[in-house]
C-alpha cells in the first residue's frame, strides 16, 4: 500500500519554464491537497480538491494551476516558473472517518529549484 | 488574522530530558488542532484534538488543547534521539468536506545523546 506518491522527487527548472508535479493516492480518499514548504514558514496550502471534479484556491495560489484528473490523481502545474517558487512541494489526501476525524496523509515531497 | 504560532522555533536538549512544545492560534471556530512529526520527508500524523483535554499517543507523548485560552502543548518525556524532528501544529476547518489546515512554522527539536 503506497499511500500518497509524488513524482518527480527533485527538479531543477530555469525561469520561465513550465512543469507539472504529479500526485496519486491509493487510499480511495475524496479530498486532495497541494502545499509548499519554505524554511521557517511551515506548510502553506496552494490548492485543494474537496472531491473529484472540484478544485479551490488555498492561501498561496498565484502562479499555479491544478487538475483533479480522477479520484486518485491531483496534479500541480507551474506555467512559467519563477525563483520565488523554489520550495518543497507536498501533496496530501484525506477522508472523513467515524467520529468526525479527518486526517491528512502526505507524500514524500518534490524538491523544486528555479534558477 | 488566522495565524498559528509555534514556540520555540528551535530546541536542543539531551537524551532523557522532557520537552514542551507550544502552539497558539487566533480563531475560535475551528474543528480540531493537529500535531504532525516531520523527520526527513513527509509529515506524519501524531494527534488530533477536538475538545479541551488531553490525548495520549504513546507512553512518552501527550498533548493538551485549551480552547478557552487558544493554545495547545505537545509534551515529550524521556526523549530519545529518534524524537529529533520538526514538530508541526495545524488548526483545521472543514470546507465542503475538505480539511483546510493552517500550519505553524514548526519547532525543530534536536535530541543529543
Amino acid at each position: 500500500n503506497a499511500g500518497v506518491t509524488q513524482t518527480p522527487k527533485f527538479q531543477v527548472l530555469k525561469t520561465g519554464q513550465s512543469m507539472t508535479l504529479q500526485c496519486a493516492q491509493d487510499m480511495n480518499h475524496n479530498s486532495m491537497y497541494w502545499y509548499r514548504q519554505d524554511p521557517g514558514m511551515g506548510l502553506r496550502l496552494i490548492y485543494y480538491s474537496a472531491s473529484e471534479g472540484t478544485t479551490d484556491k488555498g492561501e498561496v495560489p498565484n502562479g499555479y494551476n491544478v487538475s483533479r484528473l480522477n479520484k486518485r490523481e491531483f496534479s500541480l502545474r507551474l506555467e512559467s516558473a519563477a525563483p520565488s517558487q523554489t520550495s518543497v512541494y507536498f501533496c496530501a489526501s484525506s477522508e472523513f472517518l467515524a467520529g468526525g476525524r479527518n486526517i491528512q496523509y502526505f507524500g514524500a515531497g518534490t524538491r523544486l529549484s528555479v534558477l | 488574522e488566522d495565524k498559528v504560532v509555534q514556540s520555540p522555533l528551535s530546541l536542543v536538549v539531551h537524551e532523557g530530558d522532557t520537552v514542551t512544545l507550544n502552539c497558539s492560534y487566533e480563531v475560535t471556530n475551528f474543528r480540531s488542532l493537529l500535531w504532525y512529526k516531520q523527520e526527513k520527508k513527509a509529515p506524519t500524523f501524531l494527534f488530533m484534538l477536538t475538545s479541551s483535554g488531553i490525548e495520549k499517543k504513546s507512553g512518552r507523548l501527550s498533548s493538551i488543547l485549551d480552547k478557552k485560552e487558544l493554545f495547545s502543548i505537545l509534551n515529550i518525556t524521556a526523549t530519545q534521539t529518534g524524537d529529533s524532528a520538526i514538530y508541526l501544529c495545524a488548526r483545521s476547518r472543514i470546507i465542503q468536506g475538505a480539511q483546510k489546515l493552517v500550519f505553524g512554522q514548526g519547532t525543530r527539536l534536536t535530541i543529543n545523546p
